[in-house]
């Protein structure tokens, strides 16, 4: 079955750690994708890449970090400089960037830091 | 810049009625495309329908359909026969042709279906 995985579902950390999110494809996507989402917010786009060894931010990068060694992994880290990182976070991807190709999403990470 | 706008917080609708999402755009751009997608309570994101700009024809998916009209920078959603797994926030999306690409998306409308 081709898709994205996200792992995990749930994740806690204390205030002041980092923490990785993992998002993982096997559908051969060059472009993958991180968004955030709060509630009563669509979706807002943190990072992306377009290709491998390439990324760039998004609308809210501040506090977050990414990489993108290989095709099918863009993991996130969320770093103790942001602010308000409890969140649901979702990964994305699409066939190549721009359109009219279609992103498909990942289940998302819920993310509660205390 | 382009903003997406979902004025509907919430709609509610009784099973096998019809009802309509509505979303504007603001953009000065004029090759484009618009989506609609879906997010159940599990939280994934479905696509439900996509419009090209440039295509005058509405796009309809089964009991999906839109209305979009270029200029007027509107693109409602029309859900006929609503079942109750149409229940779920719905979110309206742009993604231009021309830069990098990216979806924009509106802040949502939670759909509920009594039965």
């Amino acid at each position: 079955d081709g898709g994205i995985t996200q792992s995990p579902k749930y994740l806690f950390r204390k205030e002041g750690q980092n923490v990785t999110l993992s998002c993982e494809q096997n559908l051969n996507h060059d472009a993958m994708y991180w968004y955030r989402q709060d509630p009563g917010q669509g979706l807002r786009l943190i990072y992306y890449s377009q290709i491998v060894n390439d990324f760039q931010k998004g609308d809210i990068a501040e506090g977050y970090s990414v990489s993108r060694e290989k095709k099918e992994s863009f993991p996130l880290t969320v770093t103790s400089a942001q602010k308000n990182p409890t969140a649901f976070y979702l990964c994305a991807s699409t066939l190549k960037q721009g359109a009219p190709y279609e992103q498909y999403f990942g289940p998302g990470t819920r993310l509660t830091v205390t | 810049a382009q903003t997406v706008t979902q004025s509907q917080p919430e709609m509610s609708v009784q099973e096998a009625e019809t009802v309509t999402l509505s979303c504007t755009y603001d953009t000065s751009e004029s090759d484009y495309y618009l989506f609609w997608y879906k997010q159940p309570p599990s939280r994934q994101m479905i696509l439900v329908i996509r419009q090209e700009a440039y295509k005058q024809q509405n796009a309809t998916e089964n009991r999906f359909s839109v209305n979009f009209q270029k200029a007027a920078k509107s693109f409602s959603l029309k859900i006929s026969d609503s079942q109750l797994g149409d229940a779920a926030m719905y979110f309206c999306a742009y993604r231009s042709a021309l830069r990098q690409g990216n979806l924009i998306f509106g802040k949502g409308t939670k759909l509920s279906v009594k039965p």
